[in-house]
């Protein structure tokens, strides 16, 4: 079970907006900016939003997160079928000594 | 390039001993704190090791603590994760990746390896 909580699974069809969810704690969410990484099955996870809503170089403006509270969110803006991946939320967790905490991933199908 | 390549895993029987390595290239690795996630099957990411830019601080999920060591060698750009005394809930495809952190919290993994799986069964 993932400290981090995300819906299994998202959708939508070419050119729509969908947003994916993920829901934490003060001691990760509450306290720290949310990253966002894309995966494909046998590839190295990429980097899709740091620090709440940066992007690095490379990765489109469809792409946005936000976050509010112990909660946060990626939106993904007129989707193509190359988006269709796996998403996953990741937060620093303030406890033990500190370490990462990930959401359990969102699979997500362009329709 | 920017690139992490991890290599070492493989089959082995519940109890044995895999030593991971990543190498780094196309940037200065002793500059980075460095992270093993790794991925069982039909799973999701789990956060596994840390260590910082010179090896002097550590962090383990309660987990593999106790029962893996993550290490680094500078000089040779390569991070380390030996792993002992493993169990079949160890299987997993296990990633290295860069970050960037402070004394106090560590913000962005944004170089990864594509991993090296590790199956243990007898």
């Amino acid at each position: 079970q993932s400290v981090l909580t995300q819906p299994p699974s998202a959708s939508g069809t070419p050119g729509q907006r969908v947003t994916i969810s993920c829901s934490g704690s003060s001691s990760n969410i509450g306290s720290h900016t949310v990253n966002w990484y894309q995966h494909l099955p046998g590839t190295a996870p990429k980097l899709l939003i740091y620090s709440g809503n940066q992007r690095p170089s490379g990765v489109p403006d469809r792409f946005s997160g936000s976050r509010s509270g112990t909660s946060a969110s990626l939106a993904i803006s007129g989707l193509q079928s190359e988006d269709e991946a796996d998403y996953y939320c990741a937060a620093w967790d303030d406890s033990l000594n500190g370490f990462w905490v990930f959401g359990g991933g969102t699979k997500l199908t362009v329709l | 390039e920017v690139q992490l390549v991890e290599s070492g895993g493989g089959l082995v029987q519940p109890g044995g001993s895999l030593r991971l390595s990543c190498a780094a290239s196309g940037f200065a690795f002793s500059s980075y704190w460095m992270q093993w996630v790794r991925q069982a099957p039909g799973k999701g990411l789990v956060w596994v090791s840390l260590i910082n830019e010179d090896g002097s601080i550590t962090n383990y999920a309660d987990s593999v603590r106790g029962r893996f060591t993550i290490s680094r060698d500078n000089a040779k750009n390569t991070l380390y994760l030996q792993m002992n005394g493993l169990r079949a809930e160890d299987t997993a495809v296990y990633s290295c990746a860069r970050d960037h952190c402070s004394s106090t919290a560590c913000y962005r993994m944004d170089v990864w390896g594509q991993g090296t799986t590790v199956t243990v069964s007898s």
